[in-house]
């Protein structure tokens, strides 16, 4: 069964003060690894798609990177704006084109 | 925004009774998936639909249907509610084909009493 782990839960950081969520995933045929910011109230909105191990994608302060058995998003020097949830999801064989999710990290980044 | 519209935003209704919500996807976007989204739970894949005909199942409750209509607007029917069922269901839509991102909608806020 394809399962996703998001760490930590929860992150609290001050502005400026850089960090790195992790996503570990076990998956039947990766296809595509996604990264997506929810906010409280709203749907999830796209970030990223990561294809293969090695491959990097970058957006303002926000950088993902995947391994064969993870994937990290960094933030580098955030700001308040930067506060929500971010979910990671994975692609694989079973369920087809759906992505099955992870519970998410929840950033709360302080002035 | 995403343009995937959902309605209503919020629905209260009473245990045992049954509700619609209703999705229209992305101008264009053939597949439109349902997910329920419960604060222990997290995202939970339920149903897709590609260009009206069902595509994959996941862990929808066999009191729970969908359709997808020939305009490609979709329907997801919750019957014989219970208080567990209470959540944020969200509709997507995408291009299909593998590696596409989903758009998401809103969400439909469901409150079970």
């Amino acid at each position: 069964e394809d399962q996703v782990t998001q760490s930590p839960e929860a992150l609290r950081l001050q502005e400026g003060e850089s960090s790195s969520l992790n996503c570990s995933y076990t998956v039947s045929g990766l296809r595509g690894l996604f990264w997506y910011r929810q906010d409280p109230g709203k749907g999830p909105e796209f970030l990223f798609t990561l294809y293969s191990a090695g491959e990097e994608k970058e957006k303002e302060r926000l950088k993902a990177t995947l391994t064969k058995k993870e994937s990290f998003l960094h933030i580098t020097a955030p700001k308040p704006e930067d506060s929500a949830t971010y979910l990671c999801a994975v692609q694989g064989d079973q369920a087809g084109t759906a992505l099955i999710f992870g519970k998410g990290t929840t950033l709360s980044v302080s002035s | 925004d995403s343009g995937v519209t959902q309605t209503p935003k919020h629905l209260i209704t009473a245990t045992g009774q049954r509700v619609t919500l209703r999705c229209s996807p992305r101008s264009g976007d053939l597949s439109v998936y349902w997910y329920q989204q419960s604060l222990d739970q997290g995202l939970q894949f339920l149903i897709q639909y590609y260009n009206g005909e069902e595509r994959a199942k996941g862990n929808i409750l066999e009191r729970f249907s969908a359709q997808q209509f020939p305009d490609l607007h979709s329907e997801l029917n919750l019957s014989s509610l219970e208080l567990g069922d209470s959540a944020l269901y969200f509709c997507a839509s995408s291009v299909e084909g593998t590696n596409s991102p989903l758009h998401f909608g809103n969400g439909t806020r469901l409150t079970v009493t």
